[in-house]
């Protein structure tokens, strides 16, 4: 089966530091990656995507970084404030089958 | 547009119940997901509707069970439910039609099973 896992369950970053979370995946042929935030209480928040015909993606304060030799993922924010503690997930997807998710990382950012 | 809603936000069920949940995809989206989320498996993927036909099935039992509306709102029902059924339980919405598998989250219905 899939298999979509995260280097650390846990990180913590100061206020204005920039934060790396990373997520490694086994299928060589997953195509498309996103990486969701989610905050207690809540769904999954779409943060950024990235298809496998790229390396690199830039959003608001966040970038994504695809590896797909070493089939590895990050997401770079930039700017770590106290609004983006949260648990951050990344998803993988193949030809448009269903999506497989790492267990996630929590991100604790310390004012 | 506006977001995925679920509804109902919050239940408490008794063993051997049976529930179902609603789920009202962000307009247009045709494709609707359902998982489950618990502390110790994390997102599980249940099931996914396009056009009111199941699509793709997770490793659940058959007690987990859903449809899709010509609408594209979907349900999903668990029946004779068990302690280990509390969950979030999440779905989310895709447009596929036009190749973006960009997928969407509502906010969840809370499950609660005693």
């Amino acid at each position: 089966g899939e298999s979509v896992g995260l280097h650390l369950p846990t990180l913590s970053v100061q206020e204005g530091d920039n934060s790396i979370i990373n997520c490694a995946y086994s299928n060589s042929a997953s195509d498309y990656f996103i990486w969701y935030k989610q905050e207690s209480g809540k769904g999954p928040q779409f943060i950024i995507d990235i298809r496998s015909n790229m390396d690199k993606r830039q959003g608001q304060r966040v970038t994504v970084l695809l590896n797909k030799t070493v089939k590895h993922l990050s997401l770079q924010i930039a700017a770590t404030q106290p609004g983006d503690s949260a648990v951050y997930f990344c998803a993988e997807n193949t030809n448009g089958n269903q999506f497989y998710f790492g267990t996630g990382t929590s991100l604790t950012v310390i004012p | 547009k506006a977001g995925v809603t679920q509804t109902p936000r919050y239940l408490i069920k008794t063993r051997g119940q049976q529930v179902t949940l609603s789920c009202s995809p962000i307009s247009g989206h045709r494709s609707v997901s359902w998982y489950q989320q618990t502390p110790g498996q994390g997102l599980q993927f249940l099931f996914e509707y396009f056009s009111e036909t199941q699509r793709n099935k997770g490793n659940f039992p058959g007690r987990f069970s859903g449809r899709q509306f010509s609408n594209s709102r979907s349900e999903m029902n668990v029946s004779t439910l068990e302690l280990g059924d509390s969950a979030l339980y999440l779905c989310a919405s895709t447009d596929r039609e036009v190749g973006h598998y960009e997928q969407y989250f509502g906010p969840g219905t809370r499950l609660t099973v005693t």
